[in-house]
């Protein structure tokens, strides 16, 4: 069955980096576009950013251009997010999910990865 | 990329039917036939309900469905139930070739 695991969040100081992992199973994770979803605590979703099935094309919500990069290594069925720079506000809990096209996150999401931005 | 703007809340008795409104621009809503719809239960992930406006999921109950008018999208729940008590999200493909979400919508079961 399909699975996404995400994992690499923490608590991490303000203006510092973090690297999230998302573990895919299950499915032809290179045939698939993938999202990365954030929620903060009692808010609701914000797309963060998409990269196409085989990387060559990536789009970022305005939140996080410039500080956050997605990446992905099909041979590992493993999808990133790099975040630099990070600030309190980019604390949440953060979601990969896989897109069905058209951008749209599908039926498969992962359980989530909860980054607190603090000192 | 403005958040699509739902109600905070809704509200109806098992059995009833209610609507989930979700309004954007020309940009989001009005020029893309890709919005969607996910139901969210507290401490989960998102499900989803509704793509391309009106088409449901494999497994995704008939009690659901999409429309769309000009900038505002709808989500319908027919007949109800108290497991049908969550936060509901709209989404857009945008002309930027960006998605953007809905502020939600919390639906209480009476």
């Amino acid at each position: 069955q399909v699975q996404l695991v995400e994992s690499g969040g923490g608590v991490v100081q303000p203006g510092r980096s973090l690297r999230l992992s998302c573990a895919a199973s299950g499915f032809s994770f290179g045939a698939y576009g993938m999202h990365w979803v954030r929620q903060a605590p009692g808010k609701g979703l914000e797309w963060v950013a998409v990269i196409s099935d085989d990387g060559s094309k990536k789009y970022y919500a305005d939140s996080v251009k410039g500080r956050f990069t997605i990446s992905r290594d099909n041979s590992k069925d493993t999808l990133y997010l790099q975040a630099i720079s990070l600030r309190a506000e980019d604390t949440a809990v953060y979601y990969c999910a896989r897109d069905r096209g058209w951008l749209t996150p599908e039926t498969y999401w992962g359980q989530g990865t909860l980054v607190i931005v603090s000192s | 990329q403005s958040a699509l703007t739902q109600p905070a809340s809704v509200s109806g008795s098992p059995g009833q039917s209610i609507a989930i409104s979700c309004t954007g621009t020309s940009s989001d809503v009005g020029g893309s036939s890709h919005v969607s719809w996910y139901q969210q239960h507290p401490g989960k992930a998102p499900k989803f309900m509704i793509y391309d406006v009106t088409n449901r999921p494999s497994g995704v109950s008939d009690r659901f469905s999409g429309s769309k008018s000009g900038n505002t999208a709808s989500l319908t729940i027919s007949g109800l139930r108290p497991e049908d008590e969550a936060d509901y999200y709209c989404s857009s493909y945008t002309s930027s070739s960006t998605l953007v979400f809905g502020t939600g919508t919390k639906v209480t079961v009476l």
